[in-house]
C-alpha cells in the first residue's frame, strides 16, 4: 500500500523559532499533498493544499506568511512554521493523493510543541 | 461554511455491544470516508463510500452513505476493545479537499 512518511514525528522548540516538517510519499508520486492541523481531542482542520511545482493554497484563516509550504518535487512537500509560539503547538498531518486522485494516504503526524 | 457533525461526541461500551456513529451535514457530498485515527498516529481510511443509498461491510463494521449523499452512518456489531479510537468521516465536496467531521471518540471496555 501507499506509504507517507513525516520527519520529524515530535518536535520540541522555543518560541520565536522556525520549525520544518517533511512529507514524504515513499512508493508514488503525489501532485497534490495536504497540511492539517489537530489540536487536542479535536478533529482535523484542512491548513492547505500543496500543489508540486505551484504555490500552495490557504484555507481561509491560515497565515501563509507563518506557515510556509514547499511543494519542490513529486514526493516532497515541507512545511515550515516561522517564529512558533506556544499556540501554535498542535498535531501536523500531512496527506499524499495519488496521481488517479481518487484516495489519500496519512502520514504519522509531527507533533510540535512550542515552549 | 461546509460542517460535518458527528455523534456521539464520546461512546463508552461494554465489549460484544453494538454501535451506530452518525455524520450529518446539510451540504451534499460527492464520496464520503470514514477513518479510525488513534492517539499519535495519522488516521487510517476505513471506506470510501460514493453512491446515494450505498452500504458497505467490513468485517463487523457496516456503512451506509444517505440516499441524498448529506449523511452517513457507521455501525459496528460486537464492539472489541481493539475498536477502540477516534471515528472520522470525512466528505469530498467535489473538490477532492475532505471536509472532516467533528470526531467521535470511542471506548470499548473489555
Amino acid at each position: 500500500g501507499a506509504v507517507v512518511s513525516q520527519h520529524p514525528s515530535w518536535v520540541i522548540c522555543k518560541s520565536g523559532t522556525s520549525v520544518k516538517i517533511e512529507c514524504r510519499s515513499l512508493d508514488f508520486q503525489a501532485t497534490t499533498m495536504f497540511w492539517y492541523r489537530q489540536f487536542p481531542k479535536q478533529s482535523l482542520m484542512l491548513m492547505a493544499t500543496s500543489n508540486e511545482g505551484s504555490k500552495a493554497t490557504y484555507e481561509q484563516g491560515v497565515e501563509k506568511d507563518k506557515f510556509l509550504i514547499n511543494h519542490a518535487s513529486l514526493t516532497l512537500s515541507t512545511l515550515t512554521v516561522t517564529s512558533a509560539h506556544p499556540e501554535d503547538s498542535s498535531f501536523y498531518i500531512c496527506s499524499a493523493m495519488g496521481l488517479a486522485g481518487d484516495e489519500q494516504f496519512f502520514g504519522p503526524g509531527t507533533r510540535l510543541t512550542v515552549l | 461554511t461546509q460542517l460535518l457533525e458527528q455523534s456521539p461526541q464520546f461512546l463508552s461500551i461494554q465489549e460484544g455491544e453494538n454501535l451506530t456513529v452518525y455524520c450529518n451535514s446539510s451540504s451534499v457530498f460527492s464520496s464520503l470516508q470514514w477513518y479510525r485515527q488513534e492517539p499519535g498516529e495519522g488516521p487510517v481510511l476505513l471506506v470510501t463510500v460514493v453512491t446515494g443509498g450505498e452500504v458497505k461491510k467490513l468485517k463487523r463494521l457496516t456503512f451506509q452513505f444517505g440516499d441524498a449523499r448529506k449523511d452517513s452512518s457507521l455501525h459496528i456489531t460486537a464492539a472489541q476493545p481493539g475498536d477502540t479510537g477516534l471515528y472520522l468521516c470525512a466528505g469530498d465536496p467535489g473538490t477532492y479537499k475532505y471536509i472532516f467531521g467533528t470526531g467521535t471518540r470511542l471506548k470499548v471496555l473489555a
